[in-house]
Parts: C-alpha cells; sequence; structure tokens
C-alpha cells in the first residue's frame, strides 16, 4: 500500500533562508507524488506534481522537488523563504493500484512552516 | 472561472442529529472526492466517485455515513446520529479523469458535534 512519511512536522526559517520540507514515500507501483499547501483558513493548493517524467519538479512560488528513486523520497525546497510561505505543507501520493486506478490522495501528517523576519 | 464550492461553510449540530453537506465540483470534472481532515487523523480519504457511481467508498469510516452524486455534478455527503468524533473539516475535491491530473479542493464545511 502506498503512504507517504513527513519527517518534519514543524519547520522554522528565517526569511530569506532556504526551505527543505523532507518526505518519504512508500509505493509498490511508479507513484504519483505531489505537495499542497494550506494556508490559514483557506482550501488545499497544488504547489507542484511529479507524474514520472522528469525527477526534478518546479512548482509555483518558487518551490520544487525532485524525485529519487532510490531514496524513496520526494523533498520540497525552495531557495529563499517569503513571509507568506508560512502555511501546512502536504506531501500526497496519489493511490494507483494497477487497472483500478482511483486517483485517491494519500496525506502526510503535514509540515508547518513558520517564518521568521 | 468557478472553483468547488461547498456549503455550508461552517455546521453546528448537537449529537444525535443527521447533516447533510453539499459539494459543487468544477463543471466538467468526473471524479468528486470527500476528504475528511481532523486533529487527530490528519486528511483521510472517505469516497471517490467517477460520474455518479462510487467505485470506492473504503474509507467511510461506519454506515452512519453516506454520499450521492447526481447528474454528475453535486453531491451530498450525510452523516446520519451524529457523534462528537465526526467533528473536522470535510473537503471535497474534483478532477478530470485521469488520476494524474490536479485534484481542486473546495473550502471545506468545518462540521461541530456539540
Amino acid at each position: 500500500a502506498q503512504s507517504v512519511t513527513q519527517l518534519d512536522s514543524h519547520v522554522s526559517v528565517s526569511e530569506g533562508t532556504p526551505v527543505l520540507l523532507r518526505c518519504n514515500y512508500s509505493s509498490s507501483y511508479s507513484p504519483s507524488l505531489f505537495w499542497y499547501v494550506q494556508h490559514p483558513n483557506k482550501g488545499l493548493q497544488l504547489l507542484l506534481k511529479y507524474t514520472s517524467a522528469a525527477t526534478l519538479v518546479k512548482g509555483i512560488n518558487g518551490f520544487e522537488a525532485e524525485f529519487k528513486k532510490s531514496e524513496t523520497s520526494f523533498h520540497l525546497t525552495k531557495p529563499s523563504a517569503h513571509m507568506s510561505d508560512a502555511a501546512e505543507y502536504f506531501c500526497v501520493v496519489s493511490d494507483e493500484r494497477g487497472s483500478s486506478n482511483t486517483g485517491k490522495l494519500i496525506f502526510g501528517q503535514g509540515t508547518t512552516l513558520q517564518v521568521k523576519p | 472561472g468557478a472553483g468547488v464550492s461547498q456549503s455550508p461553510s461552517n455546521k453546528v449540530t448537537e449529537k444525535g442529529k443527521d447533516v447533510e453537506l453539499r459539494c459543487d465540483p468544477i463543471s466538467g470534472h468526473t471524479a468528486l472526492y470527500w476528504y475528511r481532515q481532523s486533529l487527530g487523523q490528519g486528511l483521510e480519504f472517505l469516497i471517490y466517485f467517477q460520474g455518479n457511481s462510487a467505485p470506492d467508498k473504503s474509507g467511510l469510516p461506519s454506515d452512519r455515513f453516506s454520499a450521492e452524486r447526481t447528474g454528475g455534478s453535486v453531491s451530498t455527503l450525510t452523516i446520519q446520529r451524529t457523534q462528537q468524533e465526526d467533528s473536522a473539516v470535510y473537503l471535497c475535491a474534483s478532477s478530470l479523469v485521469d488520476y494524474s491530473n490536479e485534484q481542486f479542493f473546495g473550502p471545506g464545511t468545518r462540521l461541530t458535534v456539540l
């Protein structure tokens, strides 16, 4: 069964410094992986997705993630944090079970990113 | 363009009452999903619709939970005899049929069971 593990429940960075949010996945198939962001009292928004094309995926707002099959990782990075990046981030894998793909999403527990001025 | 909408945005109910939560997906999206976000359990899948049929109901936590979708569009999630542990934010998402496509999420319905 597919699963994702977000290694940090809380990450704190200073504005202008790099961001690293870590995610490991488990999947028997070639996975589709996503990062979603949830700002306070806002809906979930897709940051980026990996679907077996390029292993380095660029998303919105300067975020990117690298798919590393050998490490079963899909870490999210950003070179320079902005105050507006403070939010909850979810690493997500799409359920894929052969011919019965439903596309349902399996979420990690989330990482709260705090950005200090 | 219109995104996914959900109503009500907030619902407070008494234990034992039934509630209905509504989701209007993006026009043309054939896939519709319900998820639940709670403090203890995080974000968890409830049910998946493809058109009007629900090939995957595996996430519904008990038989008090049911959902339907009509006309390949609007979906209603019904919780009967609500319990305090049902308190959560219920999220609806829709997408085009392909499983790798982005799911667009609604703002959610915050359910509080007193």
